[in-house]
């Protein structure tokens, strides 16, 4: 158990629908990033949270969005799903903004699965 | 923008060494990271270099050339347990790890 909780970790929807994947960061951890990783195009940075605020952005569509909440866990949303949406989706952690040093901590991940 | 660059795929055999190369391109460069995936788990930290040279941990070592924006990661002893995707990541100034493909290694007995 590596501390970062994701839920759900399966996940099977519909075209056009909406979804919510949630993370818990490890204890301790201000930082949370989101990433999903597709056969073809590997590991993808998504989004990044610092202590509730945006820090910085990758290649996320704009059907997406996510927020950090006051208690730290994060909520990756995900809209007018599409079936390129299918992958796995990651949400990791780190002390500070940085992530130096050690890196970040990934969660188990919840796979998507768009029919 | 970022461009790393390491093997899809590698084989080697049981007691082995293998050496994952990684090569990048970026600016405001932060540290390399080097993880570990097995197929469906999630990615787990082996190592971390900022300053050129070799950091060693038990059987996995990686080196860093800046100059050069070359690392790779040593594996030594190979293990059935070592047949892994093995993933390069950079971390860039401002933003958050930029991650290669990764390697997917396959151990053999």
């Amino acid at each position: 158990d590596s501390g970062v909780t994701q839920t759900p970790k399966h996940l099977i929807t519909a075209t056009g629908q909406r979804v919510t994947l949630r993370c818990s960061p490890r204890s301790g951890d201000l930082s949370v990033y989101w990433y999903q990783q597709s056969l073809d195009q590997g590991l993808q940075f998504l989004i990044q949270y610092y202590n509730g605020e945006e820090r910085a952005k990758g290649n996320i569509l704009e059907r997406f969005s996510a927020q950090q909440f006051p208690d730290l866990h994060s909520e990756l949303n995900l809209s007018s799903l599409e079936l390129g949406d299918s992958a796995l989706y990651f949400c990791a952690s780190s002390l500070n903004s940085a992530g130096a040093n050690y890196g970040y901590t990934f969660g188990s991940g919840t796979r998507l699965t768009v029919v | 923008g970022q461009n790393i660059d390491q093997p899809t795929e590698m084989t080697a055999t049981e007691g082995a060494i293998v050496q994952i190369n990684c090569t990048y391109q970026t600016s405001g460069f932060n540290g390399l990271f080097w993880y570990q995936q097995h197929a469906g788990e999630a990615p787990t930290f082996l190592s971390y270099n900022v300053l050129d040279g070799l950091e060693e941990k038990g059987r996995f070592s990686s080196f860093l050339s800046r100059s050069k924006g070359y690392s790779y990661l040593l594996l030594k002893e190979l293990q059935m347990k070592d047949s892994a995707s093995y993933l390069c990541a950079v971390h860039q100034a401002g933003t958050a790890l930029i991650f290669g493909k990764g390697t997917t290694l396959s151990v053999s007995s």
